[in-house]
């Protein structure tokens, strides 16, 4: 059975642009959870989504939205970027929301200039 | 609320000799309890987990980690290190299972010496 995928693996933008990152979750997983990982805060949680709903959000700005596909498939969006949001973006899948064991991406690694 | 404190935010040993990483949690309910492993441009795996169940879990890799109630600890061990297990290792906790609950710590990085 494949992993989570997640694409691209590496991206550098400049400020005030907008990216747009993807995550297909392991098939037959249904929930999807997005964390931001920085070497000053750690890893933070982002969002969580559950059959094209998302079911929790984390403590980020408005500027970070996500989606979820009938398919699973999620993507995340961040405009307006700031340097401040140069991090390694991981996605995680579960079967479903709650499931304590989340099977993580090899992330996006995003650098602002 | 929660918080996850890992002891030691680099940790080195010889190769063969005991791994222990350290993790204290504090939590106001039963809490669900993790160890995760990062290698180098990779994403978290899931190394054991606490879920109420034994006291001591036992992961992959031949790590485990033992539930301590009156030390509120959660620390990992392996007996003999083996240089594939360099990588940082990240300590969790949740207060149930959903993933906006779960709060990861500052993470340890082992590295292992010939």
């Amino acid at each position: 059975k494949a992993g989570v995928t997640q694409t691209p693996r590496y991206l550098i933008k400049t400020r005030g642009q907008q990216v747009t990152l993807s995550c297909s979750p392991i098939s037959g997983h249904r929930s999807v959870s997005w964390y931001q990982q920085t070497p000053g805060q750690g890893l933070q949680f982002l969002f969580e989504y559950f059959s094209e709903t998302q079911r929790n959000k984390g403590n980020f700005p408005g500027r970070f939205s996500g989606r979820q596909f009938s398919n699973s498939r999620s993507e995340m969006n961040v405009s307006t970027l700031e340097l401040g949001d140069s991090a390694l973006y991981l996605c995680a899948s579960s079967f479903r929301v709650g499931q304590e064991t989340q099977y993580f991406g090899p992330g996006t690694r995003l650098l602002v200039l | 609320a929660q918080s996850v404190t890992q002891l030691g935010s680099h940790v080195s040993v010889s190769e063969g000799a005991l791994v222990l990483l350290r993790c204290n949690y504090s939590s106001s309910v039963p809490p669900y309890l993790f160890w995760y492993v990062q290698y180098p441009n990779q994403g978290l795996q899931l190394l054991l987990k606490y879920t109420s169940a034994a006291t001591l879990v036992k992961g992959i890799n031949g790590f485990e980690a033992e539930f301590k109630k009156s030390e509120t600890s959660f620390h990992l061990t392996k007996p003999s290190a083996h240089m594939s297990d360099a990588a940082e290792y990240f300590c969790a906790v949740s207060e149930n299972s959903s993933a906006s609950k779960i709060i990861f710590g500052s993470g340890t990085r082992l590295s292992i010496r010939p």
